[in-house]
């Protein structure tokens, strides 16, 4: 399996803040990479998948970049409803998850 | 509307056995990987296993190999979790999910509310 690491664990910013979560893979994925925002008592909902294509809906400020091992999601002016955790997971060999970012607010 | 709904969780006691099921309506669930995805209490995400569309094909994680088993019924639109030899480590909300994609890429999407599963004497 492979075991995908985010970083950081945890963050806190304010509305407005540029945000970014790293995800590291063990070994190359190439670009079999999705990225997911879950809120409390919700079921995890996809961003971006394979590394950088954005999820129809999902607003602009939200990106993707990265491939072979080292990935980032960004968020380019958090917003309010965008407090809550974050977690990559792979797609090119079975499927794992990164152990998640929660984003709080500061 | 596409909905994924699960059904049969609760508190089971240690060693015991447990079925989860999952009804798909809404999107043509023989077309579709699925797969099953856990979240223990407070944390991430793991992802249990998946099932290819014919049912010719499935894939575990290693800490569930040999106790669960995935199945699905096309005809029922409906994805199972056989779970067995549970233990205090597997409780967990357990969400069943769809595998969309393009080429050769996936993700999970749709999503069910997940359904509860407490292992505990």
């Amino acid at each position: 399996d492979i075991q995908m690491t985010q970083s950081p664990s945890s963050l806190s910013a304010s509305v407005g803040d540029r945000v970014t979560i790293t995800c590291r893979a063990r070994q190359s994925i190439s670009n079999y990479l999705n990225w997911y925002q879950q809120k409390p008592g919700k079921a995890p909902k996809l961003l971006i998948y394979a590394a950088t294509s954005l999820q129809s809906g999902v607003p602009s400020r939200f990106s993707g970049s990265g491939s072979g091992t080292d990935f980032t999601l960004t968020i380019s002016s958090l917003q309010p409803e965008d407090f809550a955790t974050y977690y990559c997971q792979q797609c090119y060999s079975a499927r794992a998850f990164g152990q998640g970012t929660k984003v709080e607010i500061k | 509307e596409v909905q994924l709904v699960e059904s049969g969780g609760g508190l089971v006691q240690p060693g015991e056995s447990l079925t989860l099921s999952c009804v798909a309506s809404g999107f043509t669930f023989s077309n579709y990987w699925m797969s099953w995805v856990r979240q223990a209490p407070g944390k991430g995400l793991e992802w249990v296993g998946n099932i290819k569309q014919d049912g010719s094909q499935k894939y575990y994680v290693d800490s569930v190999k040999g106790r669960f088993t995935i199945s699905r019924d096309n005809a029922k639109n409906s994805l199972y979790l056989h779970m067995s030899g549970l233990r205090a480590e597997d409780t967990a909300i357990y969400y069943c999910a769809g595998e969309s994609h393009t080429s050769s890429w996936y993700w999970f999407d749709p999503w069910g509310q997940g359904i509860l599963v407490t292992v505990s004497s």
